[in-house]
């Protein structure tokens, strides 16, 4: 079964610094998406962006990007110019076709003004 | 408003009593499924339901049941809750899990005395 790691519990980043959330996932699959879901105290579970395993070009959106590197399977996101808005739970996700969505541990972010 | 309804959002239930979950969603999706959150486990997929009358196990399915008799509903039911049944519930939608963002409810904090 694929596993998902987050090896950092917390997390925390001064206001318009730069920080990156690490997460590694075990599989043999070789066509898979990857995800990172953030969630606010709100509870809102909310997409921040998504890779698809056979593109080799980093996804990026707005202040997010994310360093793939499938043979290492490690996904890591990278936030910049972090805001306090940014503070929340995140969640790295993995999905493979055979409907099987599974989620990290979670990393809870601070963001420090 | 396109969006996923989950409730109620507090439950405070004591040990035996059967309860339900109601999970409801206006996109017309195909794919349903029921997630428990639980500090540093993160999300734990429950069941999930490919289309109408299609349900599957997830990665922690004891204890709960599901039914998918119409396209947009997708209870979760309890038939004899426990105290280990505590826990923060999410209910997701998406048109197709490949290729097609996951929309979340907004939560379900189960408390089982």
């Amino acid at each position: 079964a694929q596993t998902v790691t987050q090896s950092q519990p917390e997390m925390s980043v001064q206001e318009a610094e730069t920080v990156t959330l690490s997460c590694t996932y075990d599989t043999s699959e070789s066509d898979y998406y990857l995800f990172w879901y953030k969630q606010p105290p709100s509870r809102q579970m909310i997409l921040v962006i998504r890779q698809e395993a056979y593109k080799q070009q980093n996804a990026t959106e707005n202040r997010f990007s994310v360093n793939f590197q499938k043979a290492a399977k490690s996904f890591s996101l990278k936030i910049s110019d972090s805001q306090l808005g940014d503070a929340a739970m995140y969640f790295c996700a993995y999905l493979t076709s055979g409907s099987r969505l599974t989620f990290g541990e979670g990393t809870q972010l601070t963001v420090n003004p | 408003e396109a969006q996923v309804t989950q409730n109620p959002r507090y439950l405070i239930t004591v040990t035996g009593k059967k309860l339900t979950v109601t999970c409801s969603q206006n996109m017309n999706h195909e794919y349903m499924s029921w997630y428990r959150q639980d500090p540093g486990l993160g999300l734990r997929q429950i069941y999930y339901s490919m289309n109408v009358e299609v349900t599957d196990k997830g990665d922690v399915p004891e204890g709960y049941k599901v039914s998918r008799k119409e396209k947009r509903n997708f209870p979760l039911i309890l038939e004899s809750p426990s105290p280990n049944q505590t826990s923060l519930y999410f209910c997701a939608s998406s048109f197709r899990l490949i290729g097609s963002p996951l929309h979340f409810g907004n939560g379900t904090r189960l408390t089982v005395t």
